[in-house]
C-alpha cells in the first residue's frame, strides 16, 4: 500500500527482553517520527528524523530506547531490556516535508505488551 | 518550550449539533502550525485541519473548522451538524518552525461521544 506500515503489529515479550519495531515511511517523506502512546492517553514523543539532519532524540525515555534510520527510509525503534512500564502502542509517523506546515501521515502502530 | 493544552477530557453532544473542542497553545516562534487529529477506537490517527500562524483566515474542512485567536493562543475545533462516526478521541497538535523544525507535539485529547 501507499501509506506508513509498521511492523510488527503486536508484539508481546517478556521483561528483559530487547524489542525491534520497524517502520516503513511513505516514499518520498524526509520526515519521520515516533510516538508512544499509553493506553487513554495522548501521543508522547519519542524521536525525529529529517533528512540527513542529526535526529531530536529528546523525547527519548531513557538510553534503553534507540532508533536509526538507514538511507533515509526504514526506521527501527530499539527497546533494550523491557520493561512493564514499557508496554504502550508505538506509532509511527511520516511527512512529506520537515518543516512546520506538513501534516504527519501515521501508521496503524505497533503494540507492545511486557509481561 | 512549545506546549499544547486541551482542557476538556471528555465531551457529550447530541447528534446534528455543532460542538467546539478547546485548544490552547504556547510556543515563543512566530512560525508555527496547529493541527487537529481525530482517533477512532480502531486507533488510527486521521487528520482533520491544519491551520499556519501567518495563515489570515481561519481553516476549514468540510464539516470542521479551527477557531483560530492567535492573540489568544487558542485553536478550537469545531464540527458542525455531529455524526454519531464523529465520537472518538480528538488530538490537538502543534509544530514550531526555527530551531526546533518538524518536532510535533500533542495535547492529551478530548473524548468526544455523539449521542443519537
Amino acid at each position: 500500500g501507499a501509506g506508513v506500515s509498521q511492523s510488527p503489529s503486536n508484539k508481546v515479550t517478556e521483561k528483559g527482553k530487547d524489542v525491534e519495531l520497524r517502520c516503513d515511511p511513505i516514499s518520498g517523506h524526509t520526515a519521520l517520527y515516533w510516538y508512544r502512546q499509553s493506553l487513554g492517553q495522548g501521543l508522547e514523543f519519542l524521536i525525529y528524523f529529517q533528512g540527513n539532519s542529526a535526529p531530536d532524540k529528546s523525547g527519548l525515555p531513557s538510553d534503553r530506547f534507540s532508533a536509526e534510520r538507514t538511507g533515509g527510509s526504514v526506521s527501527t525503534l530499539t527497546i533494550q531490556r523491557t520493561q512493564q512500564e514499557d508496554s504502550a502502542v508505538y506509532l509511527c509517523a511520516s511527512s512529506p516535508r520537515g518543516d512546520w506546515t506538513g501534516e504527519l501521515f501515521f501508521g496503524e502502530g505497533s503494540r507492545l505488551t511486557v509481561l | 518550550a512549545q506546549k499544547i493544552t486541551q482542557t476538556q477530557p471528555g465531551m457529550f453532544v447530541q447528534e446534528k449539533e455543532a460542538v467546539t473542542l478547546d485548544c490552547t497553545y504556547d510556543t515563543s516562534d512566530p512560525s508555527y502550525g496547529l493541527f487537529w487529529y481525530k482517533q477512532p477506537s480502531s486507533g488510527e490517527m486521521i487528520f482533520l485541519i491544519y491551520q499556519g500562524s501567518y495563515d489570515q483566515q481561519n481553516a476549514t474542512e468540510g464539516r470542521y473548522s479551527l477557531n483560530f485567536q492567535k492573540a489568544r493562543k487558542s485553536a478550537n475545533l469545531v464540527i458542525s451538524a455531529s455524526q454519531l462516526g464523529d465520537s472518538a478521541m480528538y488530538f490537538c497538535a502543534m509544530r514550531e518552525g526555527g530551531g526546533n523544525t518538524g518536532k510535533l507535539i500533542f495535547g492529551q485529547g478530548t473524548t468526544l461521544q455523539v449521542k443519537p
